[in-house]
């Protein structure tokens, strides 16, 4: 059964940081691996989506890598702002169905 | 504007009345979806639909129903609600029917049944 698994929990960094938020899946058979942002009573935005075929997707400052082979995906966040305080999760489709999986989030504060 | 739309917002009900929490989607997309999020938990999938009359089991099904008979429409039933069906309600869809193409949430509904 396919878990999903982020670490840390929390994070709080000072503003100007690089940062790296960390997801863990267990199954590698994974069609694509997705990062949403959710901001405190919101609905989640899509953040980057990674097909399976590829290593990184890029957008902005943010920076998103696949590791399928060790069931990893990292998000690097460059120069962090205080508008990217937010929860950060990651989300896999479930290896031979329709369903899909997601981690608990990184709960991110970035002070000013 | 391209969005999902979840209604009501907030909600209030006792034990045992049944309710409709409605999700309507303007973007075309096959594959929809309900999630609920409850602390601790993370956000886990009710039920799925890739298509019109087409609907499957999430990860947590139980005391929930649902229907697909229009493409953009799909509502989640709560024929007989439990307090422990309080929870944030997600409804999302996805262009591709085996959804696996980027996921479109709603704004969330907030049940709370007592």
């Amino acid at each position: 059964k396919q878990e999903v698994t982020q670490i840390p929990a929390a994070l709080s960094v000072p503003e100007g940081e690089n940062l790296v938020l960390n997801c863990s899946f267990t199954d590698s058979a994974i069609y694509n691996l997705q990062w949403f942002r959710q901001d405190p009573g919101k609905g989640l935005t899509s953040l980057l989506l990674i097909q399976s075929s590829q290593r990184e997707q890029t957008s902005g400052r943010l920076n998103a890598s696949l590791d399928k082979s060790s069931g990893r995906s990292t998000l690097y966040i460059a120069a962090s702002q205080p508008g990217d305080s937010a929860t950060y999760l990651c989300a896999v489709p479930h290896s031979g169905t329709y369903k899909y999986i997601f981690g608990t989030g990184t709960r991110l504060k970035v002070l000013a | 504007e391209a969005q999902v739309t979840q209604n009501p917002r907030y909600l209030i009900t006792v034990t045992g009345k049944k309710l409709t929490v409605t999700c309507s989607q303007n973007m075309n997309h096959e594959y929809m979806s309900w999630y609920r999020q409850d602390p601790g938990l993370g956000l886990r999938q009710i039920y799925y639909s890739m298509n019109v009359e087409v609907t499957d089991k999430g990860d947590v099904p139980e005391g929930y129903k649902v229907s697909r008979k229009e493409k953009r429409n799909f509502p989640l039933i709560l024929e007989s609600p439990s307090p422990n069906q309080t929870s944030l309600y997600f409804c999302a869809s996805s262009r591709d029917r085996w959804g696996r193409e980027t996921q479109y949430f709603g704004p969330g509904t907030r049940l709370l049944v007592l």
